[in-house]
């Protein structure tokens, strides 16, 4: 019965690889976003997109693409990875128009390791 | 620029202690805040929210206060368990038609037996 879940929670790799991670939401949300957290347990916004389209794009290397085929999924894509990438990225969705409309439901994390 | 901040990034209590967490924001535009409690290994769980036409709510066992004079909003929990050991962040709604929600650098409570 997850209501977010990504995959994988634990992802180690070299330098200069590709990766993705996937996230997926059985709420019937409407808005998927993508947060980095630092070693620091800084939470930062990366993306948001609202039924499939693209509404918030902070600050992020162009290395980094979401995908959003449908509404309930929410894929990030890390070109030519980093050793500043390794960090744990969170997956969260809320339903706008609700009221509880900032209440993100947050996944549990996929922790990246960068080499 | 916009920022949301703790006074306080540690905080040690006893068990059964009342627990008080802090929060500075500086947008004044913000009219919606939320609490979240991220416990170790774990996303970040929603707690109790408030919009900014309100100045307290209440929930179980935990209470938002919000002082829009000052830009403070605070969290507490009243007869804390060890249960309640976890990093707490405010976040607020920044506004506009984004929905974004900016997070504060967070507060880990530590609740001794």
């Amino acid at each position: 019965d997850t209501a977010v879940s990504q995959t994988p929670k634990y992802l180690v790799t070299q330098m200069g690889n590709d990766k993705s991670i996937k996230c997926e939401q059985n709420l019937g949300h409407d808005t998927m976003y993508w947060y980095k957290q630092d070693s620091k347990k800084f939470l930062k916004i990366m993306f948001s997109y609202n039924n499939k389209e693209l509404i918030i794009n902070e600050t992020v290397p162009n290395r980094f693409s979401p995908k959003s085929p449908d509404k309930a999924h929410l894929n990030l894509h890390i070109n030519s990875l980093e050793l500043g990438d390794s960090a744990v990225y969170f997956c969260a969705s809320s339903l706008l128009g609700s009221q509880s409309i900032y209440g993100y439901t947050f996944g549990s994390g996929t922790r990246l390791t960068v080499v | 620029g916009e920022s949301v901040g703790l006074h306080l990034p540690t905080l040690s209590v006893q068990e059964g202690d009342n627990s008080i967490i802090n929060c500075a924001y500086s947008n004044s535009a913000s009219d919606y805040f939320i609490w979240y409690k991220q416990e170790s290994g774990k996303g970040p769980q929603f707690i109790i929210d408030i919009r900014s036409n309100m100045d307290k709510r209440q929930g179980q066992r935990v209470t938002v206060l919000l002082n829009k004079t000052v830009k403070h909003l605070s969290l507490q929990i009243a007869a804390t368990q060890p249960g309640d050991s976890a990093v707490y962040f405010c976040a607020e709604n920044s506004g506009g038609s984004n929905y974004k929600l900016t997070f504060g650098k967070g507060t880990l409570l530590t609740v001794n037996p």
